[in-house]
């Protein structure tokens, strides 16, 4: 079964500061892979997603995939108190479940 | 439009009880998920469905959990006998089939006394 792991646990950033965050998943066959925000006492939503090997950005944030290395990451340009949440990764082999990672939580201290 | 509806928001169980949680997907959606959210865990999958039928389901969660989809717009989890340790946040979600956005509801907290 895939194995979705995601580090750090914890982070806490200045505002203005670059945050990275990062997902390791285990199946090589993955073909989607997503960052999910989820603020305290709210639902996960859906922030950004990849699905081929390199880079997307959409405002201040970027996204990078390198499957090779079973490994993407969430950056986060400016950080903003309001980025402060619990960001899950999810990677999917295609056309079936969704597996989450359990999660970092980021606080952006003003 | 309306997102993921679940119901009730809260709820509170003695140990022992049977509970039903309900969820209502996004209106289209063919995919449903039903997820338990810890701090310790994380995101761990219940159930999956398509078009109704049970694709997946954790096996970990087979014997006090039995989750259903009586009609594509309208699923229910239901937990039986209740333990403390099944004290979390259920949370229930839909998506169109293929690597689409995943939407998820805001969630029924349970805490089993």
């Amino acid at each position: 079964q895939q194995k979705v792991q995601q580090s750090p646990e914890s982070l806490i950033v200045p505002e203005g500061a670059m945050t990275s965050l990062n997902c390791t998943f285990s199946d090589s066959a993955s073909q989607y892979f997503a960052w999910y925000r989820q603020h305290s006492g709210k639902a996960p939503k859906a922030l950004m997603s990849i699905f081929s090997n390199g880079e997307k950005e959409e405002g201040r944030f970027t996204i990078h995939l390198n499957k090779a290395s079973l490994h993407f990451s969430l950056h986060i340009r400016d950080s903003q108190p309001s980025d402060s949440a619990l960001y899950l990764c999810a990677v999917s082999p295609g056309y079936q479940n969704f597996y989450f990672g359990k999660g970092t939580s980021l606080t952006v201290i003003p | 439009d309306a997102g993921v509806t679940q119901t009730p928001r809260h709820e509170v169980a003695e140990k022992g009880q049977t509970i039903i949680l309900k969820c209502e997907p996004v209106s289209g959606h063919n995919d449903l998920f039903w997820y338990r959210q810890t701090k310790i865990q994380g995101l761990e999958l219940l159930s999956y469905f398509r078009s109704k039928s049970l694709m997946e389901d954790g096996g970990a969660f087979k014997d006090r959990f039995k989750a259903e989809m009586l009609n594509s717009s309208f699923s229910t989890l239901k937990i039986q006998p209740t333990e403390p340790k099944d004290s979390a946040v259920y949370l229930c979600a839909s998506s169109l089939p293929g690597n689409t956005e995943v939407f998820f509801g805001k969630g029924t907290r349970l805490t089993v006394v």
